[in-house]
């Protein structure tokens, strides 16, 4: 099956400091990639679409220079977290849709989630 | 805009019981409906998906549910319930058309007693 890789899966920071997350597709190409925030016992929040070679599509309240995301091939997609403030701890999963031929009528394969906490 | 609805927030159950979570979606377009599965510590993984054609869906580990449109619902079951389906279960949504974001419920916790 399709396999979304992220990484780091677990980082603390200091507040301040940018933490940067990566999101892989391992044997698929990906044009679209979806970055959610999850904070516990809640649902997933989409943030942001990620497209590739072009910027990323944010949801209404997040913050785009706060939560950098660059898309810059068809297997990855980043997620930068400036500035980063105890607020900003949280679970942060990303997703990917395979391209056309193979599912592509809507299904996300997801990533293990990174767990974020500033300190 | 788009938005799931999860009735139940946390359902207890015992071991073989029967269950069915609540989904309801609140969408005018045609959409594909999902019901993915988060075990603790793991990620999500999917459990059934709706795209057309039969409502009634079946999914892995004797999980099915149903999607009915006059009631813009897709409830999911299973007849008997083990311990290890204790999870949270996340109903959600996308336009049909390829390209669009899923839109989540806010999750229900199963907890399962043997």
């Amino acid at each position: 099956g399709a396999v979304v890789s992220q990484h780091p899966s677990w980082v603390i920071c200091k507040s301040g400091t940018s933490v940067k997350i990566e999101c892989r597709s391992l044997d698929f190409q990906a044009t679209t990639m979806f970055w959610y925030r999850q904070f516990p016992k809640q649902s997933l929040m989409l943030m942001a679409t990620s497209n590739e070679g072009s910027k990323a599509t944010y949801e209404q309240g997040v913050e785009k220079d706060k939560f950098l995301i660059n898309h810059a091939s068809l297997t990855l997609s980043t997620l930068t977290v400036t500035s980063a403030h105890p607020e900003d701890s949280s679970f942060y999963i990303c997703s990917a849709r395979a391209n056309l031929g193979r599912q592509s009528t809507g299904e996300l394969f997801f990533g293990e989630g990174s767990r974020l906490t500033v300190l | 805009a788009q938005s799931v609805s999860q009735h139940n927030h946390h359902v207890i159950l015992s071991e073989a019981a029967s269950l069915e979570l609540g989904c309801n979606y609140s969408y005018g377009g045609t959409v594909n409906l999902f019901w993915y599965v988060q075990y603790p510590g793991q990620h999500l993984q999917l459990l059934l998906k709706y795209f057309s054609g039969d409502p009634l869906v079946k999914g892995i580990k004797g999980f099915e549910a149903e999607f009915i449109k006059s009631k813009f619902s897709f409830n999911l079951r299973k007849p008997s319930v083990q311990w290890s389906d204790t999870a949270e279960y996340f109903c959600a949504v996308n336009a049909h058309q390829a390209g669009t974001a899923l839109i989540f419920g806010k999750g229900t916790t199963l907890s399962v007693s043997s």
